[in-house]
């Protein structure tokens, strides 16, 4: 059974930061392509960013653009996001998705960020 | 960026009723269109893939269609468990969201 599982959420203050994980299990992990989309409160979905299936390629929407990076380390089927210079407007519930099918076939359960003094 | 837009964003239906939703691209996205499905509380599931393709495990009841910058997701006969909002999703250029369509029961 596909499993993906976020941790590192929670209450934190404007232009700090933050990392996100989310460990993968049930399937091959370093076959797939990986992403991060966000949801914030009572809000659609937003596509985050991207990693390769082998690490080597990463995508971002505009508005992370230097402030976020993606990352994974397949030899532990987890997949990362750090997050700097955060701002309120990147409060939301993150969720880590397995890319197929031009789009995201399995998500885990989302972990909430709030960016607030 | 392709900005992609739902109605309704509300529909109230009855239990056995057909169901359309609509989902408009503001470009051709040639077919590369997903729906998703996302209970209360819950992270969204993968429905239909590449406009009419439906993902293993969901019932037969749930059809997508369209082609250029218009589709639809149908239902052909409401149940009670697909109380949920949907959302479409294009990757014709990376990946955009719809605002989602709520569906209610009457």
């Amino acid at each position: 059974e596909v499993q993906l599982v976020e941790s590192g959420g929670g209450l934190v203050q404007p232009g700090r930061s933050m990392k996100l994980s989310c460990a993968a299990s049930g399937f091959t992990f370093n076959n797939y392509d990986m992403a991060w989309v966000c949801q914030a409160p009572k809000k659609g979905l937003e596509w985050v960013a991207t990693i390769s299936y082998d690490g080597s390629s990463t995508y971002y929407r505009d508005s992370v653009k230097g402030r976020f990076t993606i990352s994974r380390d397949n030899a532990k089927s987890t997949l990362y996001l750090q997050m700097d210079s955060l701002r309120s407007e990147d409060t939301a519930t993150y969720y880590c998705a397995r890319h197929r099918y031009g789009g995201f076939d399995y998500w885990g359960q989302g972990v909430m960020v709030t960016v607030s003094s | 960026d392709i900005q992609m837009t739902q109605s309704p964003s509300l529909l109230s239906a009855s239990v056995g009723d057909r169901v359309t939703l609509s989902c408009k691209a503001s470009q051709n996205i040639y077919k590369y269109l997903n729906w998703y499905q996302q209970k209360l509380g819950e992270a969204p599931k993968l429905l239909i893939y590449y406009t009419n393709s439906l993902q293993t495990g969901i019932p037969s009841r749930f059809s997508g269609s369209g082609s250029g910058t218009d589709y639809t997701l149908t239902i052909s006969s409401l149940q009670p468990e697909d109380v949920a909002t949907y959302f479409c999703q294009q990757y014709n250029s990376w990946w955009t969201f719809g605002g989602g369509t709520k569906l209610e029961l009457k």
